[in-house]
Formats: C-alpha cells, sequence, structure tokens
C-alpha cells in the first residue's frame, strides 16, 4: 500500500545539522523527493533519489536511502534561519499505469533559532 | 525557463458555486497534475493530465473535474462548492512519465475559500 511518515516537528539551532527522517510502504517506488514550502507558498523541489542508490549529496543536502528499510532521510548541513520551513517526504510509483502520481508524508515542520 | 504558473492566486467563493483554476506548465512539459493541500488532509492527488488525457484520478468524488488542452495548460473545475473544498490547490508539471523526467514541478496555488 502507500503510505509515507514524518516526524511532525524539528527545531535546530541555527550552523547545527537538521536530519529530517520519512519512512514509506510501498517497495515499488522508484523514486523519492523531498520538496520545502515556506508559508503562503508552493512545493519546491529540493532533491530526489532514486530508489538504487544509497546517498546523494548535492552541497548543504545529504539524502540517504535505506531500502531494506524503507527509510529515507535529509540531512540539511550548517543549517540557517532560511531554512525554517515545512518538509516533505513523497513517493513516487514506477508503473507506467499509475501515471504521475505522488504520495505525500504529512510535512516535518523546521524551526530554526538563531 | 519560466516556472509553472497559476492562476487565479486568490479565490473566495460561497457554498453551492464552481470555479475554474487555471495552470500553465514548464515549457516543454506534457504532464500535468493536481493536488488539494489542506491542514487535516495534507497533500492529496487529484489527478494528472497527459496528451490532453486524464490518466490517473484521486479519489475524490465526481464535483472534481479538469482537462487538458494541446498547449499542455490545464484547467480543474470544482461544482456545487462546499465549504470543505477550503484548501490551497497545486498544479505540478512534468516532461514525462517515467524516469527523473517524471520529476515535478509545482505552483505557488491557488488558495480557495469557500464561505
Amino acid at each position: 500500500g502507500e503510505d509515507v511518515e514524518q516526524s511532525l516537528f524539528l527545531s535546530v539551532r541555527e550552523g547545527d545539522s537538521s536530519v529530517i527522517n520519512c519512512t514509506y510502504t510501498d517497495s515499488s517506488s522508484t523514486y523519492l523527493y523531498w520538496y520545502k514550502q515556506e508559508p503562503g507558498a508552493g512545493l519546491q523541489l529540493l532533491t530526489y533519489i532514486f530508489s538504487n542508490m544509497d546517498m546523494k549529496q548535492d552541497q548543504r543536502l545529504t539524502v540517504l536511502l535505506n531500502k531494506k528499510d524503507k527509510h529515507l532521510s535529509l540531512r540539511i548541513a550548517d543549517t540557517q534561519t532560511g531554512d525554517s520551513a515545512i518538509y516533505f517526504c513523497a513517493e513516487t510509483l514506477p508503473n507506467m499505469e499509475y501515471g504521475n502520481k505522488l504520495v505525500f508524508g504529512a510535512g516535518t515542520i523546521l524551526r530554526v533559532k538563531s | 525557463k519560466a516556472g509553472v504558473t497559476q492562476t487565479p492566486r486568490y479565490l473566495i467563493k460561497t457554498r453551492g458555486q464552481q470555479v475554474t483554476l487555471s495552470c500553465s506548465p514548464i515549457s516543454g512539459h506534457r504532464s500535468v497534475s493536481w493536488y488539494q493541500q489542506t491542514p487535516g488532509q495534507g497533500l492529496q492527488f487529484l489527478f494528472e493530465y497527459f496528451s490532453e488525457t486524464q490518466r490517473n484520478k484521486g479519489n475524490f468524488p465526481g464535483r472534481f473535474s479538469g482537462r487538458q488542452f494541446s498547449n499542455s495548460r490545464s484547467e480543474m473545475n470544482v461544482s456545487t462548492l462546499e465549504l470543505g473544498d477550503s484548501a490551497l490547490y497545486l498544479c505540478a508539471s512534468s516532461q514525462l512519465a517515467g524516469g527523473a523526467k517524471e520529476t515535478q514541478y509545482f505552483g505557488p496555488g491557488t488558495r480557495l475559500l469557500v464561505l
């Protein structure tokens, strides 16, 4: 079945690392995504990882994927106040019959204290 | 390249009315998906259009419908509005299905308030 779960809230100090966790249930997911949403705005794509990868790094962002445990994490190094937002984990299914459909977690509110 | 654009950005309607929202995808993108975001239900998939055909549909009542034009622009319509339809409606576009080219890019959303 399709289900994505995330912790609801994370608070960190400016300059520290943030780690946002996500678990998913559909083992056939091909791509897993992280999106960021600031107040009153749409979703900004941060990064994605293909399911046959373990890790992907993009500047301050590191994505780790443990396919066995169906666990995905997003690490933000040197977290800044501008990183305060809601972070959504999402999975997509591989079958063309499904077309494009993202299944989202509930979102993690990241609060960065200066 | 310009991003995904959605119009209008804000809308106030009353119960029983209908509403049409518009989405222009990124140039060259042929797939357009619609999502509803509410505090209670989070982000939920409404439907997806590809080459003017609805390819996938979420679990929403028939009051929610959409279409896609030959230039890939899409509209969604909600008839007989209910208070619970108040939400942020997000449109996303992607190049194709399959592989990384299915990565979806979102517009800023249309915030609908039903009174």
